[in-house]
């Protein structure tokens, strides 16, 4: 089966823009999380969704946020980019958020802001 | 300014040695932690998982040892292999009802030579 989908893969943008991402989990799995990688902090969590509802949130400005939709596809938006959220932004799924079955990864959206 | 990258500990071993990587949790609450490897341009991939109430899990070619009074844990590999050669993340979880959020720790470089 498909794993998990996420888009665009690169992409480049100007301090101040705003950007989405957006990722497809592999079907049937209902729980999304987002994960932002850089050389300085490394992998770090953003924010966890089920059934369109955000269950966790990790330590980051309200200027990063995050849906999901009926069908289990998430989507995160960064608002009034900064330098320092080049990064790649990973998104995973897994069957629930009970689950403690592995997290399966996309191969992630690399932004870079200039 | 410039900002400080992390360095990440580095493991350079020969085609066909065993491989150990370690790596300290933070966490004492933390009940669930998991391997993943990570390539060059891909998303973390899992290897293995162990749980709290287990010290030592096995899976093929690799090994996972869990010890709580230290808080450490550790993945052992098997006859390395060149296709082994990756970035290996420890992640921790502390359970409750979302195991879509973890914390990485911050990698170990291995390096497999012919």
């Amino acid at each position: 089966k498909a794993g998990v989908t996420q888009t665009p893969r690169y992409l480049i943008k100007t301090r101040g823009q705003q950007v989405t991402l957006s990722c497809s989990p592999i079907s049937g799995h209902r729980s999304v999380s987002w994960y932002q990688q850089t050389p300085g902090q490394g992998l770090q969590f953003l924010f966890e969704y089920f059934s369109e509802t955000q269950r966790n949130k990790g330590n980051f400005p309200g200027r990063f946020s995050g849906r999901q939709f009926s069908n289990s596809r998430s989507e995160m938006n960064v608002s009034t980019l900064e330098l320092g959220d080049s990064a790649l932004y990973l998104c995973a799924s897994t069957l629930s958020a009970g689950d403690t079955g592995e997290l399966f990864f996309g191969e992630g959206s690399r932004l870079t802001v200039l | 300014g410039e900002s400080v990258g992390l360095h990440l500990p580095t493991l350079s071993v020969q085609e066909g040695d065993n491989s150990i990587i370690n790596c300290a949790y933070s966490n004492s609450a933390s009940d669930y932690f998991i391997w993943y490897k990570q390539e060059s341009g891909k998303g973390p991939q899992f290897i293995i998982d162990i749980r709290s109430n287990m010290d030592k899990r096995q899976g093929q070619r690799v090994t996972v040892l869990l010890n709580k009074t230290v808080k450490h844990l550790s993945l052992q590999i098997a006859a390395t292999q060149p296709g082994d050669s990756a970035v290996y993340f420890c992640a921790e979880n502390a359970g409750g009802t979302s195991y879509g959020k973890l914390t990485f720790g911050q990698g170990t470089i291995l390096t497999v030579h012919p």
